[in-house]
């Protein structure tokens, strides 16, 4: 099972709004609708941010938004702030009945 | 509200074998999995594999079938790694997490446990 594909970083100017792809397989993202974004900062344990594609946990700004069209899942951050510069991993539930990360993107606010 | 505690930082010679731990508290785990992740030094997450407490079902990520063994006491709702020959490409910090069966996401984290194996 490889590892979902997403970019290594993605920058933005405070206020602008990113998009972080998730790109996998029908074998995963295209299959289920459970893919999940994580926000992880240094040294830190993942904080779940998204879940089942497009739901955000209860305490998560509504500034987190995701979708997913065929193999790929997207996170969307509006309204950038300072404190959003993190690292971000998808992970997605698969037909062999494990989870797998995606290969996580370095958000830099500019 | 669910915790996970993790065990402490170890540091280990190659050949060695080791068991760190994840203690739940906060509700009962009967029905919840525990995943464990490895992040090695400056890189990405991955999944270890997986262990539900009810009836201790396993299942384990392809790259580390055979190199890790994952347990449970769900008497003292506590999940298990465990390394039999530790290797030095081992060292990583590994988290465990918690799902609810049912669910596919995993809201409640460990703080993480620092593996170190090294001559």
């Amino acid at each position: 099972q490889s590892a979902l594909t997403q970019p290594a970083s993605v920058s933005g100017s405070p206020g602008q709004s990113i998009t972080i792809s998730c790109t996998g397989t029908s074998s995963d993202v295209g299959y289920y609708n459970y893919v999940s974004w994580y926000q992880q900062y240094p040294g830190k344990a993942p904080k779940l941010i998204i879940y089942e594609v497009s739901n955000r946990p209860s305490g998560v700004s509504d500034r987190f938004s995701g979708s997913k069209s065929g193999n790929t899942a997207s996170l969307t951050i509006s309204g950038l702030q300072d404190e959003d510069e993190s690292d971000y991993y998808c992970s997605s539930y698969t037909t062999t009945n494990i989870y797998v990360f995606g290969t996580g993107t370095r958000v830099t606010v500019l | 509200e669910v915790q996970l505690e993790q065990s402490g930082a170890e540091v280990k010679k190659p050949g060695e074998s080791l068991r760190i731990s994840c203690q739940g508290s906060g509700n009962s785990f009967t029905n919840y999995w525990i995943g464990w992740a490895r992040q090695m030094p400056g890189k990405g997450l991955e999944w270890v594999g997986f262990i539900h407490f009810r009836d201790s079902e396993t299942r384990y990520s392809p790259s580390f079938q055979g190199q890790v063994t994952i347990s449970a006491d769900k008497s003292i709702s506590t999940a298990y790694l465990q390394w039999s020959n530790l290797k030095a490409s081992e060292t990583a910090t590994y988290y465990c997490a918690s799902a609810v069966h049912g669910s596919s996401s995993w809201p409640h984290w460990g703080q993480g446990t620092l593996l170190t194996v090294s001559s």
